[in-house]
């Protein structure tokens, strides 16, 4: 059974940057085609897709947001982190990790989801 | 780069047939996926391949994909569809890669 759990802090101030964590079970992240990504929701908004990291290391990103992202993984922990730089009050939202399998482009298994505020 | 429109809400009376379209370019050449939100819930995949549905998804849940629409039908609508629906495609060629709709919302009357 896969399961995510998101984890970080639930509030940052302007400018600050956000490190959020999302430990998996039931996959392993060195198995070839699989991805972990990150989505978030902002209150009553749609789904947006932030990044994703697959097994070997390639790294993708929301274009809009590129420039402020970095994705990470540890496959020994069964860690993906995500890093936010600049963070602003229209970055509050739930933040969501979620697992890609091998030869998709879809999330099956979604985590629970993490709310961030931003606010001073 | 890439746009999914989808309507705000569809309304339907429990056991008739909600019928729930995304719109986009060409979709019909990719592949679509649907997510189904409960209100403080995480999203659930539905549909994945434009019609394949995951173990455990009624079967009540179909979709279709062709020229500009993607379609997710949810037949015999029960209380418990009562959700926000999101579809979903990939595109190398677009901002971003993986591209969300706006997403409806299905209320059962």
């Amino acid at each position: 059974q896969i399961t995510l759990k998101e984890s970080g802090p639930t509030l940052v101030k302007p400018t600050q940057t956000l490190t959020l964590t999302c430990t998996f079970s039931g996959f392993s992240l060195s198995t070839s085609g699989v991805g972990v990504g990150w989505i978030r929701q902002p209150p009553g908004k749609a789904l947006e897709w932030l990044a994703l990291i697959y097994w070997n290391d390639d790294k993708r990103y929301s274009p809009s947001l590129k420039s402020r992202l970095t994705i990470t993984k540890d496959t020994s922990k069964n860690q993906v982190v995500l890093r936010m730089t600049n963070m602003d009050p229209v970055d509050t939202a739930t933040y969501y990790c979620a697992h890609s399998r091998a030869k998709s482009d879809y999330m099956d298994v979604w985590g629970d989801g993490t709310t961030v505020t931003v606010s001073s | 780069s890439y746009v999914l429109t989808q309507p705000p809400s569809v309304s339907v009376a429990p056991g008739q047939t909600a019928r729930i379209t995304c719109g986009g370019n060409n979709i019909g050449s990719k592949s679509v996926h649907w997510y189904q939100q409960k209100p403080g819930q995480a999203p659930v995949l539905v549909v994945y391949d434009d019609s394949d549905r995951p173990s455990g998804i009624p079967e009540r849940f179909s979709g279709s994909n062709s020229g500009n629409t993607a379609t997710l039908t949810i037949s015999r609508v029960e209380d418990g569809d009562e959700a926000d629906y999101y579809c979903q495609v990939w595109d190398s060629s677009s901002d971003p890669l993986y591209v969300f709709g706006t997403g409806t919302t299905v209320t059962v009357l």
